[in-house]
């Protein structure tokens, strides 16, 4: 399988605690994208990586997050001091980072759920 | 800014009934269009795409046409199935932009 890859796939944390997601991007896309989703919505952007550099970041991405690519291969996105309003689906995809307008492929998604 | 404004669902169909999901969009520039489609606990799939005024996308039997002056990609199918039930997403991306622009989804459940 050469797709969009996420681990985990399913978290349940407590208020409070610090949660890291990973995202495996399709091989040698230099672009690389999170989204967040939840119930009823379309999935809302937060932040992209061309290769190794975080380009853009919405306002949706609050202190509480940071994401990180080093290598610019995988992703992680790290929530500290979770909020019962982080409960949500956090989507990764990824893009050839070669063309004008491009494709993004999604990932499964990691369901998030905050007690 | 830009938006995706799709229509309210859900909406529940016959199987072999034709289906048209409407989806309007705002953009500041020239954006390209796609349409995505979700299963029950999968993620996004592309569906289909298209990339300037009067293209055509299609993909299994669903169609959808690039309207500028209508600002519009409604998506079509002659004749649905129950394995079509799903929740379909009209998006928006601009040029060089790094993010994609997503509807809220509009749900389609295809009966026997």
């Amino acid at each position: 399988d050469t797709g969009v890859s996420q681990d985990p796939r399913h978290k349940i944390t407590k208020r409070g605690q610090n949660v890291t997601f990973r995202c495996d991007p399709i091989s040698e896309h230099n672009r690389l994208y999170w989204y967040r989703q939840t119930l009823g919505q379309g999935p809302e952007f937060l932040t992209y990586f061309q290769n190794e550099a975080q380009l853009e970041k919405s306002r949706l991405l609050s202190d509480r997050f940071s994401a990180e690519r080093p290598k610019g291969s995988f992703s992680t996105l790290e929530i500290q001091r979770t909020e019962q309003g982080d409960s949500a689906m956090y989507l990764c995809a990824s893009s050839p980072g070669t063309g004008v307008w491009e494709t993004q492929y999604f990932g499964p998604g990691t369901r998030l759920l905050v007690l | 800014g830009n938006s995706v404004t799709q229509m309210e669902g859900p909406v529940t169909l016959s199987e072999e009934a034709f289906l048209t999901i409407n989806c309007t969009y705002t953009a500041t520039g020239y954006p390209s269009l796609f349409w995505y489609v979700q299963y029950p606990g999968e993620g996004l799939q592309l569906l289909l795409k298209a990339t300037k005024a009067d293209d055509k996308g299609s993909n299994k039997g669903f169609e959808a046409t690039y309207r500028k002056e209508t600002t519009s990609f409604h998506l079509e199918k002659g004749s649905v199935q129950v394995s079509d039930s799903a929740v379909y997403f009209c998006a928006l991306l601009l040029t060089n932009a790094g993010k994609s622009t997503f509807g809220d989804g509009t749900t389609l459940t295809v009966k026997p």
